[in-house]
């Protein structure tokens, strides 16, 4: 089955270290983004790809950092510098046409202590 | 910038009754508009999207229609389940300047709860 697949579902750091939170997809599709969810906020985008080896920030990137060395991964770290980084991160895929629907993998909730 | 406004939640109704979700939209360009739902703990899915002026989108007996007179694109469902009961998110994508989309602009999301 195609589609979106995060892990781990829940992630626990301390305050200091860095995390990596993994997202692949086998929905050969070009486009890829980063969102974060804190409630009663929505969801809010912090990086996006288009094509393997480029990416853009989004709204709220300070502190994060991705990279896209394949098309199927686009890995999200989440940095010390982040003051606030415990919510649910949502990664999403898109065919790069105009407006094309997005598709969302389960989310990653990250706790840190 | 891009906007989209909801009306805030929690709505809560009857099972079998009638539900309006309001969205506007603020936007450069011509966008698209979703509706994603949410269920807990879980990621998005899209319940249906409109990419023109007039456009109906629907799935699963919820309807949308895109307006551009008054910039809304309100979600509606003629009688409710308690399976409904969710988190739905409006949203909306422009075309960026390299051709694809930068991403969704969502709204606040408004928690639906369905009473048996």
């Amino acid at each position: 089955d195609g589609g979106i697949t995060q892990s781990p579902k829940y992630l626990f750091r301390k305050e200091g270290q860095n995390v990596t939170l993994s997202c692949e997809q086998n929905l050969n599709h070009d486009a890829m983004y980063w969102y974060r969810q804190d409630p009663g906020q929505g969801l809010r985008l912090i990086y996006y790809s288009q094509i393997v080896n480029d990416f853009q920030k989004g709204d709220i990137a300070e502190g994060y950092s991705v990279s896209r060395e394949k098309k199927e991964s686009f890995p999200l770290t989440v940095t010390s510098a982040q003051k606030n980084p415990t919510a649910f991160y949502l990664c999403a895929s898109s065919i790069v046409r105009g407006t094309d629907t997005q598709y969302f993998g389960p989310g990653t909730r990250l706790t840190v202590l | 910038g891009d906007s989209v406004t909801q009306m805030e939640g929690p709505v809560t109704l009857s099972e079998e009754a009638f539900l309006t979700i309001n969205c506007t939209y603020t936007a450069t360009g011509y966008p698209s508009l979703f509706w994603y739902v949410q269920y807990p703990g879980e990621g998005l899915q899209l319940l249906l999207k409109a990419t023109k002026a007039d456009d109906k989108g629907s799935n699963k007996g919820f309807e949308a229609t895109y307006r551009k007179e008054t910039t809304s694109f309100h979600l509606e469902k003629g009688s409710v389940q308690v399976s409904d009961s969710a988190v739905y998110f409006c949203a909306l994508s422009v075309v960026g300047s390299g051709g694809g989309a930068d991403g969704l602009t969502f709204g606040k999301g408004t928690h639906l709860i369905i009473q048996p």
